[in-house]
């Protein structure tokens, strides 16, 4: 059962416009969610979180948006640079719970 | 870099072997959990140790075990491996539990079973 879900697959945007990731989930138990980024061979690295208290939470060209009511959140890129090319993993956890959900992960291509 | 390291980075295997994945955590760090990555696939939770005890398991079978060492180390043993077993084994450490802040992956060991 799939608790958190990306329904988009991949992602091309065009150098410099916004990159829009979007991310759902399921259990009304998590109250903290993160997105991480991994490039090929490599392991996923933390990008930026929200905790359920929050809508908004920004860092530099990263911000997320959480949607409580409708269980979901997104994060956008602007401006999307070629370097920002990679797959997107949005995950969630909750104080009772004490591990990550993931989802599929989204494959973000910035083209020049 | 994460200060999180993961050995090997590679491995094959064959079917019904044991195989043991190893972790260092960054420094500091009390909690080690260990994810299984499948092709196409989301990480998936296997277990997570807190300061050396088991502390949460997912949806895997006994044949999936784990150590954590008082020097942060931790070690995934997978016995009678299986094809399915393939994947990208991560694993990731943080501080304190429960897991309300982030996690700081290795580089994942990519476990091919034939």
């Amino acid at each position: 059962d799939q608790q958190v879900k990306q329904n988009s697959p991949s992602l091309s945007v065009q150098e410099g416009r916004i990159s829009i990731l979007n991310c759902d989930y399921t259990n009304s138990m998590f109250d903290y969610f993160l997105w991480y980024k991994k490039y090929p061979a490599e392991g996923p690295t933390f990008l930026i979180s929200i905790s359920s208290i929050k809508d908004k939470n920004e860092d530099g060209r990263f911000t997320v948006f959480l949607n409580k009511s409708a269980k979901h959140l997104s994060l956008h890129i602007v401006p999307s640079q070629p370097g920002d090319s990679a797959v997107y993993f949005c995950a969630a956890s909750g104080s009772t719970l004490g591990r990550l959900y993931f989802g599929r992960g989204t494959q973000l291509t910035v083209w020049p | 870099e994460t200060g999180v390291t993961q050995s090997p980075t590679h491995l094959i295997k064959t079917r019904g072997q044991q195989v043991t994945l190893r972790c260092s955590s960054q420094s500091g760090h009390n909690t080690v959990s260990w994810y299984q990555q499948a092709l196409g696939q989301g990480p998936q939770f296997i277990f997570q140790y807190y300061r050396e005890e088991e502390n949460g398991r997912g949806n895997f079978p006994p044949r999936f075990s784990g150590l954590q060492f008082p020097n942060y180390s931790s070690e995934l043993n997978v016995n009678a491996l299986e094809l399915d077993d393939s994947a990208l084994y991560l694993c990731a450490s943080s501080l304190g539990t429960p897991l309300n802040t982030e996690a700081f992956f290795g580089q994942g060991t990519r476990l091919t079973v034939v």
